[in-house]
Parts: structure tokens; C-alpha cells; sequence
């Protein structure tokens, strides 16, 4: 039981190169998510997904997509990079209802963009 | 607007000196407050959820408290292992999805 899988750990881009970050979760659960992390600052929410077949924007989603491939699979994709996207990004997915269940995070892709 | 703020930034600790971390919040309805634990180059990991005010919850040398402005966490006699950043979110009632807001976190350092 892998919990979320993020690829690819490290990733250096130039300016204006294009890039898809992977998750996956085997937790069967409904929503996933897109995070970045930067200095100083809470995580903040790119996109989210609340089920298969849905996408939503978040608080901080200029120059950023995303595809909810199927259930277990969420990708945030950065068509055209720049140096304001150098961030961790961590995906995370959850379940809601009754007992709603926390966030499960993955460890994170560290993007640099120069 | 949903906010969360920590206090302290940073803290330093001896091996056993125990301390509280805090986690201040406004939201419009709180479904539940939530703690993590983040160490280096990892994502963050899942500890407490406290969902009313007077509601605890304990893990080993952690204890997480609620009131309806704020939570505690407790740190009893830590040890070097317990060094990491302490993340505090709280999830509003409404506009699922977007209704996780996490504060800037707590860096905790236990020395020797």
C-alpha cells in the first residue's frame, strides 16, 4: 500500500519549457489535489478534483492544468514555465462523507525553473 | 476569509524540555482542525484531526487541544527524533475542495 505516488521527485526546467507531474493513489479515494509549498508561506491549493471527472480551480491556479485521468490518477501540467513556478508541489488526495478523512500527501516534486 | 497563523516560526528545545506549539484560526464554520507533521524533503504526515472546542487528542509524546480560536500542541519530554516542521490546517464547512487552509508551520528542533 503505496498511499500517493508523485513522479518525479527533482525537476529543472528553462523558462518556457513545458512539463506533467504524475500522482497516483491506491486509497480508492474520491478527491485529489494540487498543493505548492513555498518559503515562509502555508500550502496553498492549485487545483482539486472533488471526483472522477471533475476539476476545480483553487486559490492559485494561473498557468497551471490539470487532467483527472481516472480515479486514481491526477496531473497538474505547466505549459509554458517560469521562475514565479519554482515551488514544491505536493499532491494529496481524501475521502469526504460522514467521517471525513484527513489529507494524505505525497512526498512532493521540487521544481526549479530558470 | 479562512486564516491560519503559528506561533513560534522556529523553536529550539533540549532533549526533554517540553513546550506547546500554536495554531490560531478564523473560519467561518469549522468542520475540523487538523495536524501534520512535515520533515525534510518529505510530504506532510497525518497526526490529529479535532473536530469542538475541549476535544484532545494524544500520540505518544503529542498531545493536540482545541479551543474555538485556537489549538495546542502539547510536546512532553521530546527527543531528537521529534524534530520537524509542524503544519496546523482547518477545514471550513463550506466550498468543498477548497476548504483546507494550512498555516506557515512551526519549525521544532530537539538538540541532544
Amino acid at each position: 500500500n503505496a498511499g500517493v505516488t508523485q513522479t518525479p521527485k527533482f525537476q529543472v526546467l528553462k523558462t518556457g519549457q513545458s512539463m506533467t507531474l504524475q500522482c497516483a493513489q491506491d486509497m480508492n479515494h474520491n478527491s485529489m489535489y494540487w498543493y505548492r509549498q513555498d518559503p515562509g508561506m502555508g500550502l496553498r491549493l492549485i487545483y482539486y478534483s472533488a471526483s472522477e471527472g471533475t476539476t476545480d480551480k483553487g486559490e492559485v491556479p494561473n498557468g497551471y492544468n490539470v487532467s483527472r485521468l481516472n480515479k486514481r490518477e491526477f496531473s497538474l501540467r505547466l505549459e509554458s514555465a517560469a521562475p514565479s513556478q519554482t515551488s514544491v508541489y505536493f499532491c494529496a488526495s481524501s475521502d469526504y462523507g460522514p467521517g471525513d478523512s484527513p489529507l494524505h500527501f505525497g512526498n512532493g516534486t521540487r521544481l526549479t525553473v530558470t | 476569509e479562512d486564516q491560519v497563523t503559528q506561533s513560534p516560526e522556529a523553536l529550539r528545545l533540549q532533549e526533554g524540555e517540553s513546550s506547546s506549539l500554536n495554531c490560531s484560526y478564523t473560519v467561518s464554520g469549522l468542520r475540523g482542525l487538523f495536524w501534520y507533521r512535515q520533515d525534510p524533503g518529505k510530504g506532510p504526515e497525518f497526526l490529529f484531526t479535532l473536530y469542538s472546542a475541549g476535544e484532545e487528542k494524544e500520540k505518544e509524546r503529542l498531545k493536540a487541544t482545541l479551543t474555538k480560536k485556537e489549538s495546542f500542541l502539547h510536546i512532553t519530554a521530546p527527543k531528537p527524533e521529534d524534530s520537524a516542521t509542524y503544519l496546523c490546517a482547518v477545514q471550513n464547512r463550506g466550498n468543498y475542495g477548497q476548504n483546507f487552509v494550512f498555516g506557515p508551520g512551526t519549525r521544532l528542533s530537539v538538540l541532544p
